[in-house]
């Protein structure tokens, strides 16, 4: 079955600096999305990437879909403690197929 | 003005009892799922449903039994509580089927604590 694996399990990040987190699949996805959940809290829905190489950015958060769609990754530049949480990527293979969660990267800044 | 709401918020029980939690939510959406978090935070989506029919129904024991009496509610019972059923079960909502670009909605989850 498909899987989509995240690493690194975990980053621990000085604040103020940069990290990028990875997620790769093992089949061709037809989208990707991202969500963070804080400490105690749900998944909330980040961004949403459909086209082959496509970029986005959300202020200090950038996001990147492979030219084969296949991998993404996330990449935070300027660490805050707000930055703090579990970041999931999510993959669908096709219309009406179900998102399959990575295993998330669990981010802890140091202050 | 929760967008998703779950029901109870914490359960604590005992193994062999048999229990449900409640989802609902107020956003006109057309799917609903139930996702299992287990205490390493791997979300394992577990059912899903479109306009009140099973569409997603993963390699789960019969033991859950999902139950959508109407498009804004889905539900789940489980029966014979075991301790691997402890969990967090999060109920989620979108507008469309995933795979067509639905960002999902996540209910507040319900911590099952079987003892």
């Amino acid at each position: 079955g498909q899987q989509v694996m995240q690493i690194p399990q975990y980053q621990h990040v000085q604040e103020g600096e940069d990290f990028t987190t990875y997620c790769n699949s093992s089949t061709t996805l037809s989208n990707i999305q991202w969500y963070k959940q804080r400490p105690g809290g749900h998944p909330v829905f980040l961004i949403q990437l459909v086209k082959s190489g496509e970029v986005k950015k959300q202020k200090r958060l950038t996001f990147q879909f492979g030219e084969a769609k296949k991998n993404s990754s996330l990449h935070i530049t300027a660490t805050q403690t707000t930055d703090v949480g579990t970041y999931f990527c999510a993959g669908a293979r096709a219309a009406g197929n179900k998102l399959t969660f990575g295993g998330g990267t669990r981010v802890l800044v140091k202050p | 003005d929760t967008a998703v709401s779950q029901t109870p918020k914490y359960l604590v029980t005992q193994m062999g009892n048999d229990k449900s939690i409640k989802c609902e939510q107020n956003l006109g959406h057309d799917t609903m799922y139930w996702y299992k978090q287990d205490s390493k935070k791997f979300l394992k989506i577990m059912f899903s449903y479109n306009n009140k029919e099973l569409i997603i129904n993963e390699t789960v024991p019969n033991r859950f039994s999902p139950k959508s009496p109407d498009k804004a509610h889905l539900n789940l019972h489980i029966n014979s509580l075991e301790l691997g059923d402890s969990a967090v079960y999060f109920c989620a909502s979108s507008r469309g089927l995933a795979g067509v670009s639905n960002e999902q909605f996540f209910g507040p989850g319900t911590r099952l604590t079987v003892l």
